[in-house]
């Protein structure tokens, strides 16, 4: 069975930089065509994808938040770890972490953590 | 385009069948993947490649796509059904994309 967790600080202030871990089982992140990836919502608004970072240790970015999100794994103790930078109220929002699986033309989520809340507030 | 726009708002009378829609172009050499999700949930996978469906979702739910548009159907909706729904499929210049979801009421 597979199960994941997201843990980190549920306010931060703004310019802070975000740290957020996902702990997973049942799943190993040296399988070839898996992976761990980010989705953040803003409450009552759509999903949105963030960074997913693969078995081999290939790691994706949402363009448009590239230039603020570092993902990384380690596979010893099974945890993906999410860092974004310079938080600002917009970023406030349920974090979402999710195995991701990636075969030919198929590529899905699941499953999914249960999220975190994240506030940015001063 | 890199995005994947959906219809924000479809309902359909308890027991019927219902089709939700999801247009982009990434969906004409990828196929997307569908979640649902009910407040206060994380989404959950009910659909993904040709017409797969994970253990557990009933099989009232299929999934289909021609061209640039994918398709979740639900045939015989019941009222545990009424949620958020989210595709989201590979992107050649975003790499991955949600959709803007789409909020089924059964009436």
């Amino acid at each position: 069975q597979i199960t994941l967790k997201e843990s980190g600080p549920t306010l931060v202030k703004p310019t802070q930089t975000l740290t957020l871990t996902c702990t997973f089982s049942g799943f190993s992140l040296t399988t070839s065509g898996v992976g761990v990836g980010w989705i953040r919502q803003p409450p009552g608004k759509a999903l949105e994808w963030l960074a997913l970072i693969y078995w081999d240790d290939d790691k994706r970015y949402s363009p448009s938040l590239k230039s603020r999100l570092t993902i990384s794994k380690d596979t010893s103790k099974n945890q993906v770890v999410l860092t974004m930078a310079d938080m600002d109220a917009a970023d406030t929002g349920t974090y979402f972490c999710a195995h991701f699986v990636a075969a030919a033309v198929n590529y899905w989520f699941g499953p999914w953590g249960p999220g975190t809340l994240v506030t940015v507030s001063s | 385009s890199s995005e994947l726009t959906q219809d924000p708002a479809v309902s359909v009378a308890l027991g019927q069948t219902v089709r939700i829609t999801c247009q982009g172009d990434g969906l004409r050499n990828y196929y997307a993947s569908w979640y649902q999700q009910k407040p206060g949930q994380a989404p959950l996978l009910v659909m993904y490649g040709k017409n797969n469906r994970p253990s557990g979702i009933p099989d009232r739910f299929s999934g289909s796509s021609s061209g640039d548009t994918a398709s979740l159907t639900i045939t015989g909706a019941q009222a545990e059904d009424e949620a958020d729904y989210y595709c989201n499929s590979r992107d050649s210049s975003v790499y991955l994309v949600f959709g803007g979801g789409t909020r089924l009421t059964v009436l």
